[in-house]
């Protein structure tokens, strides 16, 4: 499969504990983008990276989240002390260095976040 | 006012019917637009990507954008069954910017 992998497809999580969503972007792709959807609701940006840098956070809560693509492996959006309020879908997008930055946004099929 | 409005549905049509999916924008400096398709416990998949005003077809599909008006559209022909799902219209803004601005989607369930 050469598309965007995101795992893991389900994640549970007890309030207080931390979450890791992974990411690897399709092959050749080398920025990285992650979106949250929460239910009933369109899909909201939360931060873009490239390798070993973020070049745009606006969209990430300032408190408890973090994300890194490191030069080797995949993206990892990390949660600490997760609440209720995290609950929602992840969705990792990923597109190619060319074309200065007007290259479509591939999406993988998401991590779920639930938390008791 | 959102960036970006598109009216829930959920919107049911028969089988071979022609559909019309719709969005507003707010701000004029958005440049490029985009399509996606989301199935249920799936990740949104790119229909269609459009950057001038005017149309541009795929298939079925067709996208047509009126940057005069802030309104873009999707047409899809002879509708399946297999085009029952959530349709996101999407958003970017000029250079220098790559978060795309999403609708809360369109609802379809094409009736067969």
């Amino acid at each position: 499969n050469a598309g965007v992998m995101q795992n893991p497809r389900h994640l549970v999580r007890r309030r207080g504990q931390e979450a890791r969503l992974r990411c690897s972007p399709m092959k050749g792709h080398s920025h990285v983008y992650w979106y949250r959807q929460l239910p009933e609701e369109g899909l909201k940006f939360m931060v873009y990276l490239q390798k070993e840098n973020i070049i745009d956070e606006s969209g990430m809560p300032k408190e408890r989240f973090s994300a890194e693509f490191p030069k080797e492996g995949p993206s990892i959006l990390r949660i600490q002390q997760v609440v209720r309020g995290d609950s929602a879908a992840y969705f990792c997008a990923s597109s190619p260095p060319a074309g200065g930055g007007n290259q479509p946004q591939h999406f993988g099929d998401g991590t779920r976040l639930s938390i008791l | 006012q959102k960036e970006v409005e598109q009216d829930p549905g959920p919107l049911s049509v028969p089988e071979g019917a022609i559909v019309s999916l719709n969005c507003t924008y707010s701000n004029s400096a958005f440049q490029y637009f985009m399509w996606y398709r989301q199935y249920s416990r799936k990740g949104p998949e790119l229909l269609m990507y459009t950057y001038s005003s005017g149309n541009k077809e795929d298939g079925r599909f067709t996208a047509q954008v009126d940057k005069s008006s802030k309104y873009i559209s999707l047409f899809i022909r002879d509708s399946q069954p297999s085009d029952s799902a959530t349709y996101l219209c999407a958003i970017k803004p000029p250079e220098g910017r790559r978060a795309l601005t999403f609708g809360s989607g369109t609802r379809l369930q094409v009736q067969p």
